[in-house]
């Protein structure tokens, strides 16, 4: 079946020691997003690639970063994670043009931060 | 800013009872969308609505999406332990770039068995 898959389901990283997270998809979409979730919240958008076309939302820390090196492929990296940056990371994907179908949602990542 | 406002942010009820999750805004959409995430998964996608006053129902659950096109509910019939879960109102407005979701404040609920 056509996915989205993000490896790995649970991450424990240290104070400050840079981490990647990676999101894959099966779907050929074209525009891939990244959302924070924190405890039972609404997921909170980063950033997404239309294509190759990265797009920061102007509240996104410069700690969070991410990579888009083809269409399957999406990482989320997190250069110095603080405390607060423990959390549930989602990776979506959409069409352009095909809002009605919704966004795919990987499972997430739980991210550890001790 | 558009935002969207889901209520109640938590509802904990009996198996068997019926319930009405609200998302409100003062912005028009072009469509609305539900979704339902359960513990430890991303979202999925339940419903989409588009046209005002449109209405559809998915098994046990019915959505609405107002005539203005600012608010919709989703109301569960005869709820079990399995509905569980943060449910998400997300509204979308076409002709941008991107399919940018704006997404509820969430609505989490609890069956009790």
């Amino acid at each position: 079946d056509a996915m989205v898959i993000q490896n790995p389901r649970y991450q424990v990283t240290q104070f400050g020691k840079p981490v990647t997270l990676s999101c894959s998809q099966t779907l050929n979409h074209n525009v891939m997003y990244w959302y924070q979730q924190k405890s039972s919240q609404a997921p909170k958008l980063l950033f997404h690639y239309y294509d190759k076309d990265f797009n920061n939302e102007a509240d996104t820390p410069d700690n969070f970063q991410s990579r888009r090196p083809n269409t399957s492929f999406c990482f989320l990296d997190i250069r110095s994670p603080g405390l607060g940056d423990a959390a549930m990371y989602l990776c979506a994907t959409s069409r352009v043009g095909q809002g009605r179908d919704g966004y795919t949602f990987g499972s997430g990542t739980r991210l550890t931060v001790v | 800013t558009q935002l969207l406002e889901q209520s109640p942010q938590f509802l904990s009820i009996q198996e068997g009872e019926n319930l009405t999750v609200y998302c409100n805004s003062s912005s028009v959409f072009s469509s609305l969308q539900w979704y339902r995430q359960e513990p430890g998964e991303g979202p999925v996608l339940l419903v989409t609505v588009v046209t005002g006053g449109e209405v559809k129902k998915l098994k046990r659950l019915t959505f609405q999406f107002g005539d203005a096109r600012k608010d919709s509910s989703l109301h569960i019939t005869a709820a079990q332990p399995g509905d569980t879960g943060l449910y998400l109102c997300a509204g979308f407005n076409y002709g941008g770039a991107t399919n940018k979701l704006i997404f509820g404040t969430g609505t989490l609920l609890a069956v009790q068995p």
